[in-house]
């Protein structure tokens, strides 16, 4: 079984300019989630899905930050404009509904400069 | 809300040597317990999880964890540990509501090193 897919790993790009990160999760997982990891911390949830629907994004800044799973499968976390505190390792995770502990991608680790 | 307090950032240990990773948790609500581990440049992998029953959950890697209530705490422990245990491990909780809240709140981490 493919496990959560991530790409890109890594990205390095300069402030102001716009980024975006792709998920694929594991097939048959209803329920996806994107977390924030800043250096030194545990990760923080930035947004979950019930398939293609948004049930919880509170913690989404959402005057820059953007996402989608269009078809419920597959999600694209978007920002812009990057800033220098955007700098973080983004992790997808998927689960099935009812099931307790993800599995996390690799995530995507982001240097804005 | 619920939180989580990772109560040592780093532990470093000797091979073979036993090792015990400390947690401490805060809700008003009951709670599902997990400890995670994640290897440099990778994603967190699940250990273990508490959702109910034995307060004594055992995990992947000859790790095992201990639910106690009364002292919120679900310290993880391996009675022996290797070279390639060398980690960050993440304790993490949510509230158990029955429902679809599955939002983990995560500690800090601890950075498990194991020395020859």
């Amino acid at each position: 079984e493919a496990g959560v897919v991530q790409s890109p790993r890594y990205k390095i790009i300069e402030k102001k300019q716009p980024v975006a990160f792709w998920c694929n999760p594991i097939s048959g997982h209803n329920t996806l989630y994107w977390y924030r990891q800043n250096l030194g911390q545990g990760p923080e949830l930035l947004i979950r899905y019930e398939n293609e629907e948004a049930v919880d994004d509170s913690q989404l800044p959402k005057d820059r930050f953007s996402a989608e799973r269009l078809k419920g499968v597959d999600s694209t976390l978007k920002i812009q404009p990057a800033e220098l505190g955007d700098s973080a390792v983004y992790l997808c995770a998927s689960s099935l509904w009812g099931d307790y502990g993800y599995t996390f991608g690799s995530g995507t680790r982001l240097t804005v400069v | 809300a619920q939180s989580v307090t990772q109560l040592d950032s780093q532990v470093p240990v000797f091979e073979e040597a036993p090792v015990e990773l400390r947690c401490n948790y805060s809700s008003s609500v009951s709670v599902y317990l997990f400890w995670y581990v994640q290897y440099p440049n990778q994603g967190l992998q699940l250990l273990l999880k508490y959702l109910s029953g034995s307060t004594l959950v055992k995990g992947i890697n000859g790790f095992e964890a201990e639910f106690n209530k009364s002292q919120t705490s679900f310290h993880l422990r391996k009675p022996s540990v290797h070279i390639s245990d060398t980690a960050e491990y993440f304790c993490a909780v949510t509230k158990n509501s029955g429902g679809s809240n599955y939002k983990l709140t995560f500690g800090k981490g601890t950075l498990l090193t194991v020395n020859p």
